[in-house]
C-alpha cells in the first residue's frame, strides 16, 4: 500500500471548521483514499473514502486535489467528541488489492471548549 | 446485538497460560481480521480471513494461533506469551476482502496484559 503523511497533531476550538490535511504523493490510478479515527479506549471508526471526487456523508467532508496527491478530511464544526485520531490510508481496489488496512501514526486531533 | 463484539474486553495473563480472545459479528460479512496496537506503535495487521479460509498472516509468531469457525465468528487462541505481547487486539470484519473500497467495522479491542 502507498504511503501518506499526516500532521502528528492538530488543535481546534469547538463549533469551529477543522480541515486534516493528508499527502499521498506515490498514489496509483486504483488506489481509494480511505479515513478512519479511533476515539481514546475504542476500536478504529470509517469516517469516509473516496477516489476522485469530493464526498460528503453525515460524519465529514473528502476534499480530493486534482492531481489526487493530497486530499483534506473537513470537519464542518467540531465537537468535543470529535478528539480522537484520524487516520489517512490508501487501499488498492485493482486486480490483487485487497482490504488490508496500513495504518500509519495519524493526526492527533485536540477540541478546545 | 449489532456490529462487532469482543470479549473478553480486559485480560492479564501469566507467560505459561493459554487464553482465547473471541471476536463476532452481526453484520453478515465475509471478511474478518485481527489487528494488534501496541503503546506507541501503529495498528497494524495481524489475520485476515475471508469465508473462513486465511488469506493473510502478517509474519505472527506462532504463540498466537487464529481460528475462524465460520464467518460470524473470530477466536485468537494464544499460549506462552511474552510480557511484550500485551497491547490492545482488536477484531474487524467487512463485506469482503477485494474492491479497496468496503469499509471495516471495528470493535472495542480486548486489552490484554502478559505478567
Amino acid at each position: 500500500d502507498a504511503k501518506t503523511t499526516q500532521p502528528n497533531s492538530m488543535e481546534s476550538n469547538e463549533e469551529e471548521p477543522v480541515h486534516l490535511p493528508c499527502n499521498h504523493s506515490t498514489i496509483s490510478g486504483t488506489d481509494y483514499i480511505h479515513w478512519y479515527r479511533q476515539l481514546p479506549s475504542q476500536g478504529p471508526e470509517y469516517v469516509i473514502h473516496g477516489l476522485t471526487s469530493n464526498v460528503n456523508n453525515r460524519m465529514a467532508s473528502l476534499a480530493i486535489a486534482e492531481d489526487r496527491k493530497s486530499s483534506t478530511l473537513i470537519l464542518h464544526r467540531a465537537t468535543l467528541r470529535d478528539a480522537a485520531v484520524y487516520y489517512c490510508i490508501l487501499r488498492d481496489s485493482g486486480q490483487g488489492g485487497s482490504e488490508k488496512l496500513v495504518f500509519g501514526k495519524g493526526t492527533k486531533l485536540t477540541v478546545n471548549p | 446485538e449489532t456490529g462487532v463484539t469482543q470479549t473478553p474486553r480486559h485480560l492479564v495473563m501469566g507467560m505459561t497460560n493459554k487464553k482465547s480472545l473471541k471476536c463476532e459479528q452481526h453484520l453478515g460479512h465475509n471478511a474478518m481480521y485481527w489487528y494488534k496496537q501496541s503503546a506507541k506503535k501503529p495498528l497494524e495487521l495481524m489475520f485476515v480471513y475471508n469465508f473462513k479460509e486465511q488469506t493473510e498472516n502478517n509474519s505472527v509468531p506462532s504463540r498466537f494461533s487464529p481460528e475462524c469457525p465460520n464467518s460470524s465468528h473470530l477466536f485468537l487462541h494464544l499460549h506462552t506469551l511474552q510480557p511484550e505481547d500485551s497491547a490492545l487486539y482488536l477484531c474487524a470484519s467487512s463485506l469482503n476482502i477485494a474492491g479497496g473500497y468496503n469499509e471495516q467495522f471495528f470493535g472495542p479491542g480486548t486489552r490484554l496484559t502478559v505478567l
